[in-house]
């Protein structure tokens, strides 16, 4: 299994472009997670899914929306890029509400 | 609010020595606790997590103990190696709350050779 997989690594960003950081799993978790790390500081939860089809919002939601149209799959999407959205962007699974989470390698975003 | 924290931001150690990392939690209806452990350039990885009907849990070089009592959580990581130099992360979450883990914002643990 190649477990969580995210995709770009790296990314520069222009004030106001768009983008979507995409994210997939291949072990069958109906759980899944977005997290931005920002430098010296732990994470915080952007977005979450509890399965196909259902979305709901994390602790730092504003500027961003995700979708989840099949269990492997929850792209985050960023409409208009801010230099406050330059972080570390790591998305995660876990197979129930309380197993611990499998997290990606992440997608390091910088807006300029 | 509610809020995970961590009191030495920065731990060095020699290889060999024990190592640990503590953490505090403000949240008492917090009944799952995790420790990850972060590589540069990698993701957080699952490392042990405890239930909060224990006060100890042991892995592999790594015990986790868990004080309710003054919501203090700590990882203990024996002979400490230079491959465990990393970022470690508590979080804490409330079983009624879908996993919305709240984290700590970690510890560096830095091992001298």
């Amino acid at each position: 299994n190649a477990g969580v997989t995210q995709t770009p690594k790296f990314r520069i960003l222009k004030i106001g472009q768009s983008m979507t950081l995409q994210c997939t799993q291949d072990m069958n978790h109906n759980y899944m997670y977005w997290y931005r790390q920002d430098p010296g500081m732990g994470l915080k939860l952007i977005y979450y899914s509890v399965g196909a089809g259902i979305t709901d919002k994390g602790e730092v939601p504003n500027g961003y929306n995700v979708s989840r149209s099949t269990t492997e799959d929850f792209p985050l999407r960023l409409e208009l890029a801010a230099p406050s959205q330059t972080s570390v962007y790591f998305c995660a699974s876990s197979g129930t509400e309380s197993s611990p989470l499998h997290f990606g390698n992440g997608t390091r975003l910088t807006v300029t | 609010g509610e809020s995970v924290g961590l009191h030495l931001p920065t731990l060095s150690v020699q290889e060999g020595d024990n190592s640990i990392i503590n953490c505090a939690y403000s949240n008492s209806a917090s009944d799952y606790f995790i420790w990850y452990k972060q590589e540069s350039g990698k993701g957080p990885q699952f490392i042990i997590d405890i239930r909060s009907n224990m006060d100890k849990r042991q892995g592999q070089r790594v015990t986790v103990l868990l004080n309710k009592t003054v919501k203090h959580l700590s990882l203990q990581i024996a002979a400490t190696q230079p491959g465990d130099s990393a970022v470690y992360f508590c979080a804490e979450n409330n079983r009624g709350a879908t996993n919305k883990l709240i984290f700590g914002t970690g510890t560096l643990l830095a091992v001298q050779p």
